[in-house]
């Protein structure tokens, strides 16, 4: 089954102590990116990946750091977590040959408390 | 640069109604559109996109949608709504650098 999955689902933690949280996908996707979730908000960028070794910023990084040394994986690292990271976060993929119209597949996202 | 605005917060509708979700965008090139829906509880499901294709696009449970350039609208609708329609939706754009930038939502709640 074609898919995207993240662990942990549910993770709370304290604040400054390193955590990662781990998204893989199984479609042989190019594109990888992970998105955070607020009330009110809608879901906002924080990194994106087009291929392995490639990264760039998106809307907020601020706080977090990526790695895309496999083409299937693509952790989403916090080095010293803050409750203003407090949200549920969502990675997601995609094809990239055709454009920027293939729809990008989502995980089941993880819900992340600082305290 | 890119924007989504979702005209409502939150709509509500009796089971067997039309609905009608908001969705106007900005975007400096010929964007893509999508809708996302989002059950409590669950990751976000692809609903419909447009692709610079028909403008009036066909999506799963009965959704469609109408790309209107002049309006930069892209508006969410379904002749009648069910029951396992409530959710969040999201209206979403992409350009050419395949970041998506994603509305707020709107909360569709129906009543029995």
């Amino acid at each position: 089954e074609a898919q995207v999955t993240q662990n942990p689902r549910y993770l709370i933690t304290v604040t400054g102590k390193k955590l990662t949280v781990t998204c893989s996908q199984n479609m042989n996707h190019e594109y990888m990116s992970w998105y955070r979730q607020d009330p009110g908000l809608g879901l906002r960028q924080i990194y994106y990946s087009m291929n392995v070794e490639v990264t760039d910023k998106g809307d907020v990084p601020e706080g977090y750091k990526v790695s895309r040394k496999e083409k299937r994986n693509f952790p989403l690292i916090l080095e010293s977590p803050s409750p203003n990271q407090t949200s549920l976060y969502f990675c997601a993929s995609s094809k990239l040959a055709g454009g920027p119209e293939y729809e990008q597949y989502f995980g089941p996202g993880t819900r992340l408390t600082v305290t | 640069a890119q924007s989504v605005t979702q005209l409502d917060s939150h709509v509500s509708v009796s089971e067997g109604t039309p609905v009608l979700l908001r969705c106007n965008y900005s975007s400096s090139y010929s964007p893509s559109l999508f809708w996302y829906v989002q059950h409590p509880n669950k990751g976000l499901q692809l609903l419909l996109k447009y692709t610079s294709a028909a403008t009036l696009v066909k999506g799963i449970n009965g959704f469609e949608a109408e790309f209107k350039k002049s309006e930069t609208s892209f508006h969410l609708t379904k002749p009648s709504a069910h029951m396992s329609d409530a959710a969040e939706y999201f209206c979403v754009v992409s350009e050419a650098s395949y970041q998506l930038t994603f509305g707020k939502g709107t909360k569709l709640s129906v009543i029995p």
